[in-house]
């Protein structure tokens, strides 16, 4: 069955150092993946996606993230971070064997601290 | 270019009470969804529309929910009679189809059931 995990419900950083938010996955066919971020009494804002190509995408506000065949995954990275991007991230996955329906992971609340 | 439209933003009514959410999608968008999100839980999938046609309500609890698309562009979400555990945010989202999966969202109705 298509699902996706995001281990860790909360991520804290410093301002300026890097950061990850994790994300794997299972689905049956080829995925196409995404992560999303929701800001307080906001809706949800698409970041970037890996559809097919070069393992490292690039999006908004300078976040990137790296798919992962062989581990199933698409960890959420930025250089440095700022106090700013606090939020909810969600990642989500299409498995294209099926119906291409979105299943979206639990969220992880990113904390960058001052 | 608009975002997409929903409205109320907010909404308390008691059990066994009925309710309707609109959602007026990006003009040109294709694909239409509607998303029930608890608090502390990713977005989960209620119906996607194509055009004006269902493309997937296997989450749809059929019994008290209902949505329409009427000639493809805005649409509807009713509950009737609503319980206590429909209390949640309700998305909408649209996206361009033909190849391109990424979504977005509008600002969601926050509907407490008392």
């Amino acid at each position: 069955a298509q699902s996706v995990a995001q281990p860790e419900d909360q991520v804290n950083v410093a301002e300026g150092n890097p950061l990850t938010v994790k994300c794997t996955y299972s689905v049956s066919g080829n995925p196409y993946l995404f992560w999303y971020v929701q800001y307080p009494n906001r809706g949800l804002q698409f970041l970037l996606k890996y559809i097919t190509g070069d393992n490292l995408v690039k999006g908004s506000y300078g976040f990137e993230a790296e798919f992962n065949k062989s581990q199933t995954s698409f960890h959420l990275k930025k250089p440095s971070a700022l106090v700013s991007d606090s939020a909810l991230y969600f990642c989500a996955v299409i498995d294209t064997s099926g119906t291409y329906k979105y299943i979206f992971g639990t969220g992880t609340r990113l904390k960058v601290l001052a | 270019e608009a975002g997409v439209a929903q409205s109320p933003r907010y909404k308390i009514i008691e059990k066994r009470q009925s309710v309707a959410f609109w959602c007026n999608p990006i003009s040109g968008h294709a694909t239409l969804y509607w998303y029930q999100q608890i608090l502390g839980q990713g977005p989960k999938l209620l119906i996607q529309f194509q055009n004006n046609g269902v493309v997937d309500d296997s989450q749809l609890p059929k019994d008290r929910f209902s949505a329409e698309r009427l000639k493809g562009v805005d649409s509807t979400l009713k509950i009737q009679p609503a319980k206590l555990e429909d209390s949640a945010v309700y998305l909408c989202a649209s996206s361009p189809g033909q190849g391109a999966y990424e979504q977005f969202f509008g600002p969601g109705t926050r509907l407490t059931v008392l």
